[in-house]
């Protein structure tokens, strides 16, 4: 069976700190990678999505993502984070298993 | 260009009943995709619906069933609800042409069900 951990459940940080969200899948075979994001109020929406290619993929609003294969490993960053960011994140894996999510990370960052 | 919408918003049920959740895919897109994200937790896949069919299934009993239209819109139908089922469920649509069983899927604002 496929799994997904995201081992940080709530982050805090000041502004322009520098942020690294872990995501750890347990597959083996193919997958497709994802980060949404949950702002407060509002609806999941995609961060970055990683399908092949350079590993190392950008998203919106100055997010990256890092897929390491031999790591299982497709950690989440951003070099100088923002009040705005506040939010829920989630890391999300497709596989033969079909698609699952972590349980989220909440992030608070302080003015 | 609206997005996904979900109705209703919110929903009280007690044990044993019945519940019926829509959604309209947005527009352009022809797949749904039925999610239920219990407190605390990320969403858990129910079930895939493209050309009026169910496509793929999470691991979930028999009592969800679901139901895709012409118009693409859908509706999760939960029978014999139990005090587990309390969650927000979520749809997301995308497009079955875009390549991918699960490429990138828009998401709507969720239904609230209470099951008291």
């Amino acid at each position: 069976a496929q799994s997904v951990s995201q081992h940080n459940h709530h982050v805090i940080l000041s502004e322009a700190a520098s942020l690294e969200l872990g995501c750890n899948y347990s597959y083996g075979g193919t997958v497709n990678l994802f980060w949404y994001v949950q702002y407060p109020g509002q609806h999941l929406q995609l961060l970055l999505k990683y399908f092949s290619g350079d590993p190392l993929v950008k998203g919106i609003k100055g997010f990256e993502a890092e897929f390491i294969k031999s790591k299982f490993s497709f950690n989440l960053r951003k070099p100088s984070v923002q009040w705005s960011d506040t939010a829920e994140y989630f890391c999300a894996v497709i596989s033969d298993f079909g698609m699952r999510f972590g349980a989220g990370t909440r992030l608070t960052v302080k003015p | 260009d609206a997005g996904v919408t979900q109705s209703p918003t919110h929903l009280i049920k007690t044990r044993g009943q019945q519940v019926t959740l829509r959604c309209s895919p947005k527009s352009g897109h022809d797949t749904v995709s039925w999610y239920q994200q219990a407190l605390g937790q990320g969403p858990q896949f129910i079930f895939q619906y493209y050309e009026e069919e169910e496509r793929q299934r999470g691991n979930f009993p028999d009592r969800f069933s679901g139901h895709q239209f012409p118009n693409y819109s859908s509706e999760l139908n939960v029978n014999a609800l139990l005090l587990g089922d309390s969650a927000l469920y979520l749809c997301a649509s995308s497009s079955g042409l875009a390549g991918g069983v699960f490429d990138e899927q828009f998401f709507g604002p969720g239904t609230r069900l209470t099951v008291l």
